[in-house]
């Protein structure tokens, strides 16, 4: 079975501090993905990688950046956190064409 | 008008019911369709992926694919109160994985 592991479950930060959210998936994927999730709005993706050091913005990067210095692991930056950036953070693999997504269990992050 | 609309719900059915959820998109592109199902406070996990239009079934589970429509559907037969759950449709215009999701109906299967 495909694993995808997020650092944390859950976190709370301050305002105005760097916040890292780590991916780890163990199947060899080429493709990972960073999305946030809000009630009403459903999931909107942040960032993609499709291989090691490449990134490409989704539909909303503003006051994020990634890293993908190894093919399994794919990392989310917060710089400067802020209130609005409080939500459910989901990583997902996948694997070449369109089979779907494999997701991690979620990091829910409070900035206070 | 977004994308891919979903009703939020929440859906109420009585164990063993038959559960239609549904959802409708804009672009007629999409050719790849796929259902999650997310528990409360988990990540979604992948049920069922379909290519363009046709019929897909797994256990108690089938998805539809209309594309004249422009409408897709899953079924749960003899559903079970562990079948609560949000349920996510999906889908993508080409064979890379940048997925359009709809915003989840709440499935609530009473015993």
């Amino acid at each position: 079975d495909v694993k995808v592991t997020q650092s944390s479950r859950y976190l709370v930060k301050r305002t105005g501090e760097k916040v890292f959210l780590e991916c780890v998936q163990d199947m060899d994927h080429e493709n990972m993905f960073w999305y946030r999730q809000d009630p009403g709005l459903g999931l909107r993706l942040i960032y993609f990688s499709y291989d090691v050091k490449m990134k490409e913005k989704g539909d909303i990067p503003e006051g994020y950046s990634v890293s993908r210095e190894k093919k399994e692991r794919f990392s989310l930056i917060l710089e400067s956190a802020s209130t609005n950036q409080t939500s459910m953070y989901l990583c997902a693999s996948a694997q070449g064409l369109a089979v779907g997504q494999y997701f991690g269990p979620g990091t829910r992050l409070l900035v206070l | 008008q977004k994308e891919v609309e979903q009703d939020p719900g929440p859906l109420s059915v009585p164990e063993g019911a038959i559960v239609s959820l549904n959802c409708t998109y804009s672009n007629s592109a999409f050719q790849y369709f796929m259902w999650y199902r997310q528990y409360s406070r988990k990540g979604p996990e992948l049920l069922m992926y379909t290519y363009s239009s046709g019929n897909k079934e797994d256990g108690r589970f089938t998805a539809q694919v209309d594309k004249s429509s422009k409408y897709i559907s899953l079924f749960i037969r003899d559903s079970q109160p562990s079948d609560s759950a949000t349920y996510l449709c999906a889908m993508s215009t080409t064979g890379f994985q940048k997925l359009v999701f709809g915003t989840g109906t709440r499935l609530l299967v009473s015993p």
